[in-house]
């Protein structure tokens, strides 16, 4: 079965400081990750996606991920924060073989103080 | 539509009161899921439908909950004899066929329903 850990429920920067959000899963078969990001009173929307091309993936708004085997790692970084990152940010898994049941982590609200 | 669109947005019921949820998917796509959030929790797998069959209906925490497609489109959420614990966002969200040529592993939510059971 797929799993998503997420450390840290909260995590605050000063904004321009380095945003680091970690995310570890447990996965049978080759996985396909994701990020998602909610901001306050919306839905959530695709940050960015690994499906086995490059570990190293690029999204929106600045951010980028790793892919990390060894470690089952894929922690979502961006060198500086702005305020208007300040959101909830899922992490999520699914199997490659069968990829339309996302499992998702318990999520990480990002805090940006001034 | 251009998005997914949930409705309502808020729901206050009391308990034992029975809720609908409803759910408009974008337009073309076949795959459509549902799942929960609660406070502090993440996102909670409740069902999946292809088509208008549901494969996946694991995540569907009690009998009290059901859900239903028609047309290969809109979907509802029903929940009968609300508790508390039932206290929610509801979310709902599609895809394109994830066997598809085009599908790309997203999911586009909508904006969710809050369910308030007092």
């Amino acid at each position: 079965a797929q799993s998503v850990t997420q450390l840290g429920s909260h995590v605050s920067v000063s904004e321009g400081a380095l945003v680091l959000l970690r995310c570890n899963y447990s996965s049978s078969v080759p996985p396909y990750l994701f990020w998602y990001v909610q901001y306050p009173n919306q839905g959530l929307q695709l940050l960015l996606k690994y499906t086995s091309a490059a570990t190293l993936v690029k999204g929106i708004n600045g951010f980028e991920a790793e892919f990390k085997k060894s470690e089952t790692s894929f922690h979502l970084t961006k060198p500086s924060a702005h305020m208007s990152d300040a959101a909830e940010y899922f992490c999520a898994v699914t199997r490659s073989d069968s990829s339309y049941k996302l499992i998702f982590g318990s999520g990480t609200r990002l805090l940006v103080r001034p | 539509g251009a998005g997914v669109s949930q409705s309502p947005s808020n729901k206050v019921t009391e308990k034992g009161k029975d809720v609908e949820l409803r759910c408009d998917p974008i337009s073309g796509h076949t795959a459509l899921y549902w799942y929960r959030q609660s406070l502090g929790q993440g996102l909670e797998f409740l069902i999946y439908f292809q088509g208008n069959s549901a494969p996946d209906k694991s995540g569907l925490p009690s009998d009290r909950f059901s859900a239903e497609r028609t047309g290969g489109s809109v979907s509802t959420l029903t929940i009968q004899r609300t508790q508390q614990e039932d206290s929610a966002v509801y979310l709902c969200a599609s895809s394109s066929d994830f066997l598809a040529g085009d599908y790309t592993g997203e999911l586009f939510f909508g904006e969710g329903s809050r369910l308030t059971v007092l």
